[in-house]
């Protein structure tokens, strides 16, 4: 069965600093990989997904992810961060056989300050 | 455009009521999602649907169900509602794809 680990259920960091949202997956199979960032209040936004070629994926707002099949993990990464960055990100997996299938990690709450 | 549009946003209901959330989308998406989100952890997926008339289980469907009845809207219905139900429960939409479109969320209590 698949699972998503995401590691630490809150990060705090300082505006410009980096952001690094750990996630780790478990999938006998080569996984399809989302991550999802949800605003306060609001419901969940695509921030970018890797389904397969190029393991470094860029997404929306300055986000990239980074797909290593060796250590079975996906962290997001953002080298500035933005005071506008604070909200919960999920990161989700399927292993393609249906997008209906997405297990959500726990999320991970972003803090940004000043 | 309005997206994914969730009613009622805030309810609160007795134990053995029943109530229907209502998520109605305008992007002519044909796969439809229900969702509940539970402190600490991820979103579950209730019922889902691939198109008008058809609906399929999820992870948790046990207390629910759905309907389809066109293509552009999706009704979750709690026929007896639990303590165990209270919840903040998501409308997604998308193509034939991963879940895109989300509403802002109905957060339900159950007394």
């Amino acid at each position: 069965a698949q699972s998503v680990t995401q590691l630490g259920s809150h990060v705090s960091v300082s505006e410009g600093a980096l952001v690094l949202l750990r996630c780790n997956y478990s999938s006998s199979v080569p996984p399809y990989l989302f991550w999802y960032v949800q605003y306060p209040n609001q419901g969940l936004q695509l921030l970018l997904k890797y389904t397969t070629g190029a393991t470094l994926v860029k997404g929306i707002n300055g986000f990239e992810a980074e797909f290593k099949k060796s250590e079975t993990s996906f962290h997001l990464t953002k080298p500035s961060a933005h005071m506008s960055d604070a909200a919960e990100y999920f990161c989700a997996v399927t292993q393609g056989d249906g997008y209906n299938k997405l297990i959500f990690g726990a999320g991970t709450r972003l803090a940004v300050h000043p | 455009n309005a997206g994914v549009t969730q009613t009622p946003k805030f309810r609160v209901l007795k134990t053995g009521q029943s109530m229907t959330l209502l998520c109605a989308q305008d992007m002519n998406h044909e796969y439809m999602y229900w969702y509940r989100q539970d402190p600490g952890m991820g979103l579950r997926l209730i019922h889902y649907s691939v198109g008008e008339g058809t609906t399929a289980k999820g992870e948790v469907p046990d207390g629910y169900n759905v309907s389809r009845l066109k293509k552009q809207n999706f009704l979750l219905g709690l026929e007896s509602a639990a303590p165990s139900q209270t919840s903040v429960y998501f409308c997604a939409s998308s193509y034939t794809s991963e879940p895109q479109h989300f509403g802002d969320g109905t957060r339900l209590s159950i007394l």
